[in-house]
């Protein structure tokens, strides 16, 4: 069964640096692409961004580029979002999600992971 | 502010049969495909239909969808209390190069 395993809570200040990852099991770790998805309290779902875990190419949607990078560590089968100065605004729950048909159109996302709430509070 | 448009409310009782529709604005929907997608507090979003109208394996058949050049809809026959929550719609965007999604229809069994 394919599991996608998250850290649950993490809580920083802002400006501090912050890296969440998400473990994949029960698949060939490089054959999906893998995604982030997230959702502020309250709002709806945003595309991070995904990436290729096989070269590690990553395509990043229009809001999220230059703020976060998105790496893959296929020694571990583990992907990692992160931030080198948090905002307020980035208080949300991320979520991995692997992506089955990668970029473009016939690609959807299955399954997703429990997710990450992240807290950025002075 | 989302690219996919989507009624922010839905409502049935028990039995009824609801639509959710997904849709671009003043513009076509356009080619690619629509999957869909429920969440509830408290668990992980789950995928209901890819490729705008497949079901993947779990998923009651009273989920279906479907797609024309104008909008997605996103139909549940046989509603039930469990079918509470939040349902989004999700594409490709050609242009942005990226994922997007719908702004999500909250549905409520009454």
């Amino acid at each position: 069964e394919v599991h996608l395993v998250q850290s649950e809570v993490e809580v920083k200040k802002p400006g501090e640096s912050l890296k969440i990852s998400c473990k994949a099991s029960g698949y060939s770790f490089t054959t999906f692409w893998i995604g982030w998805v997230r959702q502020i309290p309250g709002k709806g779902l945003e595309s991070v961004g995904i990436v290729d875990p096989g070269d590690s190419y990553t395509t990043y949607s229009p809001s999220f580029r230059g703020r976060v990078t998105i790496s893959v560590d296929k020694s571990i089968n583990t992907t990692s979002l992160q931030w080198s100065s948090l905002r307020t605004s980035d208080t949300a729950t991320y979520y991995c999600v692997r992506r089955p048909g990668g970029v473009g159109t016939y690609a959807w996302f299955d399954p997703w992971g429990q997710g990450t709430l992240v807290i950025v509070s002075s | 502010q989302s690219v996919l448009t989507q009624s922010p409310s839905a409502s049935g009782t028990p039995g009824q049969r609801v639509t959710i529709s997904c849709s671009r604005g003043n513009s076509d929907i356009g080619s690619n495909t629509i999957n869909w997608y429920r969440l509830v507090p408290g668990a992980a979003p789950k995928l209901l239909i890819y490729n705008n109208d497949q079901r993947p394996s779990g998923v009651p058949d009273r989920f279906s969808g479907s797609k024309s050049t104008a909008s997605a809809s996103l139909a549940i026959s046989g509603l039930q209390s469990d079918d509470e929550g939040d349902y989004y719609c999700e594409a490709w965007d050609d242009s942005l190069n990226s994922v997007i999604f719908g702004g999500g229809t909250k549905l409520t069994v009454v």
